[in-house]
């Protein structure tokens, strides 16, 4: 099975900083084929379902702002969040689905 | 809009069993894998089960194969969760989703609680 790792656990940046969450896959989630990278990211904030955020690790879900981006591939993926602003507080969750399906552990994001 | 919506959570007893269901509408539903998801309290995001368009493929996590199965009935719109030799470790909130690519549409969740 792919493991999926998240650095940090957990982060905490000033408002209008930026924050970066680095997502590491245990083996290649890049499919040769098509040339995509099977990732996707999601937000969840308390007591709400998780929100998609990214997949294909970089191609930005509709109404998600622009301050979030999404790069890597590979192994070794980031989600960046430009500019923190409050209602950006949640906690981040990266995904593959190469091979199944597994979610990495999350890393929350906190105001400092 | 797309909705799912989960149900047949609740309070079980250790080696017991129960059905979950997630009704879908306000999209094709025949068109689409879908998928469960569980987050145990205060934890993360843990993949459960996909299944394919038909129902001619399913996958489930290493921990749970042979506990849990899961299917769906397209002509019902409907997605089922059946969970046997129910144990603690799965306590937990039990999403289904959408699968496109990702999982890109999720319902509220039903609690599932196993404790006697």
């Amino acid at each position: 099975d792919i493991v999926m790792t998240q650095s940090p656990d957990s982060l905490a940046v000033s408002l209008g900083e930026r924050a970066t969450i680095n997502c590491k896959s245990s083996q290649s989630v890049l499919y040769s084929s098509n040339n995509k990278n099977y990732l996707a990211w999601y937000q969840q904030k308390p007591g709400q379902p998780p929100k998609l955020l990214f997949y294909w690790a970089s191609t930005r879900e509709s109404g998600v702002p622009d301050r979030f981006s999404g790069s890597g591939s590979g192994t070794d993926f980031t989600l960046t969040i430009s500019s923190l602003q409050a209602e950006d507080v949640a906690v981040y969750y990266c995904q593959q689905h190469y091979t199944s399906r597994t979610f990495g552990q999350g890393t929350k994001v906190e105001i400092k | 809009q797309v909705q799912l919506v989960e149900s047949g959570g609740g309070l079980v007893k250790p080696g017991g069993s129960l059905r979950l269901s997630c009704a879908a509408s306000g999209f094709t539903f025949s068109d689409y894998y879908m998928g469960w998801i569980r987050q145990a309290p205060g934890k993360g995001l843990e993949w459960v089960s996909y299944i394919s368009t038909t129902g001619s493929t399913t996958d489930y996590a290493d921990s749970l194969k042979g506990r849990f199965t899961i299917s769906r009935d397209n002509a019902k719109n409907s997605l089922y969760l059946h969970m046997n030799s129910l144990r603690a470790e799965d306590t937990a909130v039990y999403y289904c989703a959408r699968e496109l690519r990702c999982f890109d549409y999720w319902g509220p969740g039903t609690l599932v609680t196993v404790s006697s």
